[in-house]
């Protein structure tokens, strides 16, 4: 167990829905990542958060947004959903966000649009 | 741009056999950090070691060893006497520095390790 929580573990839900992951990082680390891992593209970086602000950006779609609350905790919220976003999403957390600091995941959130 | 290439897509072993999954990475930078995670049938990522660009040691962790070669841009995993509770997806991941000393990492595609009784 890494420490890392996401919620909910499985989510089924139709095209051009909106849903909202939900993620809580490991007890005092600042920083969240975002990564999406399909079949296609493999596991891919979205978006990192450290102590509430946007850090960096990757491969994130423009109807994908993120944000990072006081407590820490982090959404993704996923919009206009289309079958291609059917993925397992994965949140992790680390102490600062350098490069000394290791990433350690949660157990994902599997994505199914049908 | 950062490459990570683990050109074994599945592997597939009988218990007690060595096996050695092969990480091959492409950088520009002179300091930078590599990973390997474990993902296995379950889901989640297991972080399994991190080695840094100036650390060029081998490292061992119980059946688990390392060979990190610069000269080849490689860093190898090896797992001695395997078993099945070995079986997984392994991925090599290797740091991709952001402005503002931001990290994100670069994973392979992986390799799928088949350990049979």
């Amino acid at each position: 167990d890494s420490g890392v929580t996401q919620t909910p573990k499985h989510l089924i839900t139709a095209t051009g829905q909106r849903v909202t992951l939900r993620c809580s990082p490991r007890s005092g680390d600042l920083s969240v990542y975002w990564y999406q891992q399909s079949l296609d593209q493999g596991l891919q970086f979205l978006i990192q958060y450290y102590n509430g602000e946007e850090r960096a950006k990757g491969n994130i779609l423009e109807r994908f947004s993120a944000q990072q609350f006081p407590d820490l905790h982090s959404e993704l919220n996923l919009s206009s959903l289309e079958l291609g976003d059917s993925a397992l999403y994965f949140c992790a957390s680390s102490v600062g966000g350098s490069i000394t600091d290791t990433q350690y995941f949660g157990p994902g959130t599997r994505l199914t649009v049908l | 741009a950062q490459k990570v290439t683990q050109a074994q897509t599945e592997i597939s072993v009988v218990e007690k056999e060595d096996v050695t999954l092969d990480c091959v990475y492409e950088t520009r930078d002179t300091t930078y950090y590599l990973f390997w995670y474990k993902q296995p049938p379950s889901g989640e990522l297991v972080f399994l070691i991190r080695r840094n660009s100036f650390d060029e040691q081998n490292e061992i962790s119980g059946r688990y060893s390392w060979n990190f070669q610069k000269s080849t841009s490689s860093f190898n995993f090896t797992i001695t006497a395997s078993q099945v509770v070995d079986s997984a997806v392994y991925f090599c991941a290797l740091s991709d520095p952001h402005q503002g000393g931001s990290e994100k990492l670069v994973f392979g595609k992986g390799t799928k390790l088949t350990v049979n009784p």
